[in-house]
């Protein structure tokens, strides 16, 4: 069955960078871009961006731009989200997703990311 | 991007039926048929309801239905239930190869 699969809780302090990662399973890797969506504490759901994992190709939300980076490693069938300069603001739990491509729609388990001096 | 506009809360009685609305623009909502809802309920990853405006998983029950209007789009459940209780988003492809939500709207079944 398909699964994503995030790394575990980080906690950073204030101006640090966070890498999280989502390794997916039971599907083909490269057929299905993987988004990040973000959610702080009592907050809804806010999309980051996307990759394309056949090409490395992304498209960040302008709210991000010059702070995230989104990369994959095919050979692992992982994609990785590295946030820099942390602020209080980006506490939130991070999701990886292959969401917007019909049925074909899953959800990683979600990464707490905790900013706090 | 602004959010799509959703209302914070609906209600409604076991057995009823209720609509959540979704406004956005010509550059997202409406100008393409790319808008999908989503529940959640607390501590849990999003559930995809509707995808690509009207149309349900399988296994979404058939009480949950899409539409849209222009620029806004519509989540309908009928015949509501305990279990319905939780939050509701939507989201839209954008003309900007980007994705947006909606501010969420969380349903309580009184």
């Amino acid at each position: 069955q398909v699964q994503l699969v995030q790394s575990g809780a980080e906690e950073r302090k204030p101006g640090a960078s966070v890498r999280v990662s989502c390794k997916a399973s039971g599907y083909t890797f490269r057929d299905y871009y993987i988004h990040w969506v973000r959610q702080a504490p009592g907050q809804g759901l806010e999309w980051m961006g996307w990759i394309n994992p056949n090409s490395g190709g992304t498209k960040y939300a302008q709210k991000f731009q010059g702070r995230v980076t989104m990369t994959r490693d095919t050979s692992l069938s992982t994609a990785y989200m590295e946030l820099s300069r942390l602020r209080s603001d980006d506490t939130a739990v991070y999701y990886c997703a292959t969401m917007g491509a019909a049925t074909v729609d899953y959800w990683g388990q979600g990464t707490l990311v905790t900013v706090s001096s | 991007q602004s959010a799509l506009t959703q209302p914070a809360s609906v209600s409604g009685s076991p057995g009823q039926s209720i609509t959540i609305s979704c406004t956005g623009t010509s550059s997202d909502v409406g100008g393409f048929n790319y808008v999908y809802w989503y529940q959640q309920h607390p501590g849990k990853a999003p559930k995809l309801m509707i995808y690509e405006v009207s149309n349900r998983p399988s296994g979404v029950p058939d009480r949950f239905s899409g539409s849209k209007s222009g620029n806004t789009a519509s989540l309908t459940i009928s015949g509501l239930q305990a279990e319905d209780e939780a939050d509701y988003y939507c989201s839209s492809y954008t003309s900007s190869s980007t994705w947006v939500f909606g501010g969420g709207t969380k349903l309580t079944v009184l």
